[in-house]
């Protein structure tokens, strides 16, 4: 069955403080790795897509990379502006295109 | 460029009452549609997707039916809301079979 597993929970950081969150998962035939972030009361924003191991992706403060087993979603320097929650999700060979997701990162950066 | 208006924003409902949520699409032709409920606690559930109009796929056996009357409008509905089906309800698009998704903002359902 395919899975994805996102760790931790929960992240407090105090602004400037780089970390990294983390999305191993168990797929049948990866087809593609989706980073969202999620405001509060909001639908996810999509962020990035990475489709094979060693691949990299960068957007501000915020870099996504790939393995053959877990994605790494790493924050340089955050700000307060970048507490949001963070949902991975994947694209399996048999999904014709639907998405499984995690259950998220909720992410608090303290100025 | 597209975007995907979902409406209402919230929504309080009696346990009994029928539901009817609605998401429109504008700026894309032939999309894939998506209905999930993200409640506390749980990652994004997938409960129905179409690939075209009429054509609406169940993920999940439920108190909830989708249908898609027109290319770009996609309709979750129950005849009888249980407290269960509490929750935040997502509509979403893609490009045919392509992911990303792209998200509304979603309809706050509580059921009392």
């Amino acid at each position: 069955e395919d899975q994805v597993t996102q760790s931790p929970e929960a992240l407090r950081l105090q602004e400037g403080e780089s970390s990294s969150l983390n999305c191993s998962y168990t797929v049948s035939g990866l087809r593609g790795l989706f980073w969202y972030r999620q405001d509060p009361g909001k639908g996810p924003e999509f962020l990035f897509t990475l489709y094979s191991a060693g691949e990299e992706k960068e957007k501000e403060r915020l870099k996504a990379t790939l393995t053959k087993k877990e994605s790494f979603l790493h924050i340089t320097a955050p700000k307060p502006e970048d507490s949001a929650t963070y949902l991975c999700a994947v694209e399996s060979g048999g999904s014709q295109g639907n998405l499984i997701f995690g259950k998220g990162t909720k992410l608090s950066v303290k100025p | 460029s597209q975007t995907i208006h979902q409406w209402p924003a919230t929504l309080v409902q009696p346990v009994g009452s029928p539901l009817s949520l609605e998401c429109t699409v504008e700026g894309t032709s032939n999309p894939n549609l998506y209905w999930y409920r993200q409640a506390a606690g749980r990652g994004l559930q997938l409960l129905f997707y179409s690939v075209g109009i009429g054509q609406i796929s169940s993920e999940v056996p439920q108190n909830l039916s989708a249908s898609r009357p027109q290319d770009r409008q996609f309709i979750l509905s129950s005849k009888k809301l249980l407290l269960s089906d509490s929750g935040f309800y997502l509509c979403a698009w893609s490009v045919q079979r392509q992911p990303p998704l792209h998200f509304g903002n979603g309809t706050r359902l509580t059921v009392t």
